[in-house]
């Protein structure tokens, strides 16, 4: 199976900061890699798919790229909304689909 | 609106069964593949299972691969999980999603609310 490696696990930020969130994989998934966020207690929403594609309706703070093995999450000026967990996920191996251990976005 | 809605979780022993559906409305259910996601207490998220659009093309994870099947009615626009050898291990709350595909790129969404299942003797 692709592992899936997002750094930090956890990290503490304020309202207003730009915050990255960084997701690695195993091997090369080109540009097969979307990201979520969840809430607690909510199911995940989709923010980004194919590592740059911004879900309709997300507000364009939210930003990904990359491609290979490394990509980003970027949010460019945190909401207090935004305090949730954040996943990567990848498809390249559609037998095989695994994503990210999460980050957890906290308020500093 | 795009709707997913689990239902069938509960308590179960270790070795015993469940079956668990998921209910889509707002959009043609048949034209879609569906999987299952589980994620276990305060862990993260697990793919599980998926299901072509036809039903005739399904695959396993391998924690799961042997003791859980997944089918559809397209008909009843309804997805299942047939869950039988539970074990302490599988307990998690589960969601069904819509796979969405680009070139062979597969995203979730929308999720279901997600359903839990516990097993515990």
């Amino acid at each position: 199976d692709i592992q899936m490696t997002q750094s930090p696990s956890s990290l503490s930020a304020s309202v207003g900061d730009r915050v990255t969130i960084t997701c690695r994989a195993s091997q090369n998934i080109r540009t097969y890699l979307n990201w979520y966020q969840q809430k607690p207690g909510k199911a995940p929403n989709l923010l980004i798919y194919a590592a740059s594609g911004l879900k309709s309706g997300v507000p364009s703070r939210f930003s990904g790229s990359g491609s290979g093995t490394d990509f980003t999450l970027t949010i460019s000026s945190l909401q207090p909304e935004d305090f949730a967990t954040y996943y990567c996920q990848q498809s390249y191996t559609t037998s095989s689909i695994t994503f990210g251990q999460g980050t957890r976005l906290e308020i500093k | 609106q795009v709707q997913l809605v689990e239902s069938g979780g509960g308590l179960v022993k270790p070795g015993g069964s469940l079956r668990l559906s998921c209910a889509a409305s707002g959009f043609t259910f048949s034209d879609y593949y569906m999987s299952w996601i589980r994620q276990a207490p305060g862990k993260g998220l697990e793919w599980i299972s998926y299901i072509s659009s036809s039903g005739n093309t399904l695959y396993y994870s391998d924690s799961v691969k042997g003791r859980f099947t997944i089918s559809r009615d397209n008909a009843k626009n309804s997805l299942f999980l047939q869950m039988n050898s539970l074990r302490v291990e599988d307990t998690a709350v589960y969601y069904c999603a819509r796979d969405l595909y680009s070139d062979s790129n597969v995203w979730f969404d929308p999720w279901g609310q997600g359903i839990l299942v516990t097993v515990s003797s």
